[in-house]
């Protein structure tokens, strides 16, 4: 079966610019989750979706992030303007009725802002 | 919030049994996770626990948990150089809707 998978894996970009990660979860789970990676930080939970309807975006550092849904299969993350302090490793998890069920990740999207 | 804690490193020797350890926060998660991370890969499910039992095993792996001193661990037998990854414990606390709190990580390594 497959995974969660996310894409692109590798982002190398200049600040300012707009980046865009995309996410496909497994297909029937109804839950779909954005978490990033830093050392300093470790893994924090950006934003979560119930049935493509975000239901938590509390996590999301600033305004200059937005996560859509538009359906069951699809997901993106996006960064626009971009800076560097948003270097990271982005992953996107999904799991089937959320409620302490496992989650499910993906290799993630390794994003450097130069 | 207040953080699930484990320490950062542990080595061990090939064959040998490592220990992980955690201590969680919220006495109120249904249950109780480990992930594993190898270098430039995702999150892999290694097992969980419900918050009702004290122990699970699954082949060479065993997870002890303590629900009133909130530790939970994880003991891998027969330790292999492929379990060489960083190991991360994550609960789910009952006022963070469907979200994992995750620790910093264990990076274990196992020498031959």
């Amino acid at each position: 079966d497959a995974g969660v998978i996310q894409s692109p894996r590798h982002e190398v970009t200049e600040m300012g610019q707009e980046v865009t990660l995309r996410c496909k979860p497994i297909s029937g789970h109804d839950y779909l989750f954005w978490y990033r990676q830093t050392m300093m930080r470790g893994l924090e939970l950006l934003i979560y979706f119930n049935n493509n309807v975000p239901i938590d975006d509390s996590g999301m550092p600033e305004d200059r992030f937005s996560a859509k849904m538009p359906n069951a299969s699809f997901s993106t993350l996006k960064i626009q303007p971009s800076e560097p302090r948003d270097s990271a490793v982005y992953f996107c998890a999904s799991s089937f009725q959320g409620s302490n069920q496992p989650q499910h990740f993906g290799d993630g999207t390794r994003l450097s802002i130069l | 919030g207040e953080d699930v804690e484990q320490s950062l490193f542990l080595s061990v020797r090939e064959g040998d049994s490592s220990v992980i350890n955690c201590t969680y926060t919220d006495s109120s998660s249904t249950y109780l996770y480990w992930y594993k991370q190898e270098p430039g890969a995702g999150l892999q499910l290694l097992t969980y626990i419900f918050s009702n039992m004290d122990m699970k095993q699954d082949q060479r792996l065993t997870v002890l948990l303590n629900k009133k001193d909130k530790h939970l661990s994880l003991r891998i037998a027969d330790t292999q150089t492929g379990d060489s990854a960083i190991y991360f414990c994550a609960e789910s606390p009952s006022n963070s809707g469907y979200a994992l709190n995750f620790g910093k990580g264990t990076s274990l390594l196992v020498t031959p």
